[in-house]
């Protein structure tokens, strides 16, 4: 699986739009794009996935950029129980999933 | 909907004791996956399970096994238990194994604390 570099912080105005993002360069065409985030101590949890296309579900909206070495998570209208720890993977199959060091967003009123 | 379950929730031992995890997927998946998650740092990858058979092993120390049931759920055991092992220990399941779009459901994980 291809390595993802993600800034290891972030802030965000409760209200405002988070954009996550992610750097994975070395990813290969049959790599899918997964974000995933944990909330203090809980099980991760998945929030939405692409190959190419952007994609957009009740959680986020995740935009790929053409050459796929990276993407950015949409959070719309981050809320103070957005805060968690964000993880990017670049998976690939294989029974099994290996988390970066991923980005802290702390939502702030 | 049902989400994966895992017993117990927390878990007090001594050291060199012994301990059981146990994970109940998802119904109709198949695949489960371990990891352990230690004080501030990311998940690791343990092992995987597909339809009962182990496909895939990561930092897993030899004192740890685990299997997966005809029912698919799956048992972590871990034996003389070290004051590193005290960690979350997640476990996650999928309905569709190996393949690159494979989305991974998981449990709220069992504290271990060992003393």
């Amino acid at each position: 699986d291809a390595k993802t570099t993600q800034p290891p912080s972030m802030d965000c105005a409760e209200g405002r739009a988070a954009n996550l993002p992610c750097n994975h360069s070395t990813i290969s065409g049959n790599e899918y794009v997964y974000w995933y985030r944990q909330i203090h101590s809980q099980g991760p949890q998945y929030i939405i996935h692409g190959l190419k296309n952007n994609e957009t579900n009740e959680m986020a909206s995740l935009i790929i950029t053409e050459d796929r070495k990276s993407s950015t998570l949409i959070l719309p209208h981050a809320t103070l129980r957005d805060t968690a720890v964000y993880y990017c993977i670049a998976y690939t199959g294989g029974f099994k999933t290996i988390f970066g060091a991923g980005t802290r967003l702390f939502v702030k009123a | 909907a049902a989400g994966v379950i895992q017993s117990p929730r927390h878990l007090i031992k001594e050291k060199r004791e012994t301990a059981t995890l146990k994970c109940y997927p998802i119904p109709r998946h198949d695949t489960v996956y371990w990891y352990q998650q230690g004080p501030g740092q990311d998940p690791q990858f343990l092992i995987s399970f597909y339809e009962k058979m182990q496909s895939d092993k990561g930092s897993i120390p030899d004192r740890f096994s685990a299997q997966q049931f005809s029912d698919y759920h799956s048992e972590l055991n871990m034996s003389s238990l070290e004051l590193g092992d005290s960690a979350l220990y997640f476990c996650a399941s999928s309905s569709v194994a190996g393949v690159a779009e494979e989305t991974q459901y998981f449990g709220p994980g069992t504290r271990l604390l060992v003393l």
